[in-house]
This record gives C-alpha cells, structure tokens and sequence, in this order.
C-alpha cells in the first residue's frame, strides 16, 4: 500500500483558480468512488472538504470542486482567496478494508 | 456537537508501548452508524491512517503497522483507545482519532485537534 501521489506545491493569484491532482492505481483511486480531501492549516487538524469523490460537506463553500479520472483525482479550487493557503491532501479507500491518504500539497496564493 | 480529545504521555521510550486515548463526547462509540479511527503525521510530514474499529469491536489496521497495533473502544467511558508497540523514532507524530461513517468510503468527517508523541530515551 503506497501512498498516493500528490504534486510537492501549487500555486495561483487571488481569483484564479489551481488544480490539485492525486494519482493512485485502479486498486484505490481508481477502482472505488471514495477519494476525498481534506485542507489543513499549520498546526491544526485536517478539514474534509470533498467527500465520495464529488460532493461538498455542509458550509464548505462551492468553490471547492472535486473530480476523478481512471487513477487520478482532482481538486479544484475557483476563485482562489488568501484564505485558501494552505496544506491539501487527498484520501482513497484501498480495498480489503484500508485507507490510502496522498503525500500532501502546499498551495501557495501569490 | 461530537466533540474528540486525545490524551496520552507525550514522551515514549524507544521500545516501549505508545498507548492513547480518544474520548468522545456528544455522541456515542456504540452508534452503528460510524466507525473510529486513528491517524498519523510526523512533524513536517503527511497523514497516514493507523487502523479503525467499529462498534461491535471489528478491527481495520494499515497493512504496514498491523503487527504492532491494537485499537479497542470502552463503551462504559465512551473512549477507543491505540496501542502502538516496540516504537521507533519513526513514531514520532501528532496523532488523531477521528470519526468516519464507514471505512469502505475513506473519509474522516470529524478529527480531534491530535496530541504529539514523541519517541526519544
């Protein structure tokens, strides 16, 4: 079990909008409709912000978005605001009852 | 509103046995409609889930650690607790227990604010 393969930091200006992408194999991220990710500010504990892949946690606003394609989950995040820096890792359920998280990506807002 | 708190010593002898507890207020460990969890981050580092537990005392452990695990709940005080054996340095982290509604969904939706353990002689 390996984890999950997230880009090391990303970056974008107020206003636009970043990809983050996850890449797993067809044994996690592409063999279930169970990734979700989470944002983490320094020294506090994970937020789940995407859940089943695409869907939105109650108060987490509708710029946040999330995707999937064969092995590889996106999150992406319109409309870019300071407030969005921050660490992001994503998740995946791995089969025979086990859970894969991504090595984390720091999104910077220029 | 569910509420989680880790505690536990915050300094581990290499060897020894790390052993926390996540206590659970505003809702209940016996609900069958989630499962427990604990998860993992070294300083600077990423997450990595440790294992889960349902209710009924089924047990989910990551592969890599499974030999040195043990997750176990006390319904009577509300709290799951982690058993990590024979530590390393390795071990090293901030751990937090969290809620989940089912470990084939892999997702966390409520964390405790983690409790830093630190191996070192």
């Amino acid at each position: 079990q390996s984890a999950l393969t997230q880009p090391r930091s990303v970056s974008g200006s107020p206003g636009q909008s970043v990809t983050i992408s996850c890449t797993g194999t067809s044994s996690d991220v592409g063999g279930y409709n169970s990734v979700s990710w989470y944002r983490q500010y320094p020294g506090k504990a994970p937020k789940l912000m995407i859940y089943d892949v695409t869907k939105r946690p109650s108060g987490v606003p509708d710029r946040f978005s999330g995707s999937k394609s064969d092995n590889t989950a996106s999150l992406t995040i319109s409309g870019l605001q300071a407030e969005d820096e921050s660490d992001y890792y994503c998740c995946s359920y791995a089969g025979n009852y086990t859970v894969v998280f991504g090595g984390g990506t720091k999104l910077t807002v220029l | 509103q569910l509420q989680l708190q880790e505690s536990g010593p915050g300094l581990v002898k290499p060897s020894e046995t790390l052993s926390l507890t996540c206590t659970v207020s505003g809702g209940s460990i016996s609900s069958s409609n989630y499962y427990w969890g604990w998860i993992r981050q070294p300083p600077g580092k990423g997450l990595e889930w440790i294992g889960s537990m349902y209710y009924s005392g089924s047990t989910y452990y990551n592969p890599s650690l499974k030999s040195r695990v043990t997750i176990s709940g006390d319904t009577s005080k509300n709290q799951f607790a982690l058993e990590l054996s024979s530590v390393t340095a390795a071990d090293t982290a901030i751990y937090y227990c969290a809620r989940h509604p089912s470990v084939t969904t892999g997702y966390f939706h409520q964390w405790g604010q983690g409790t830093l353990v630190t191996v070192s002689s």
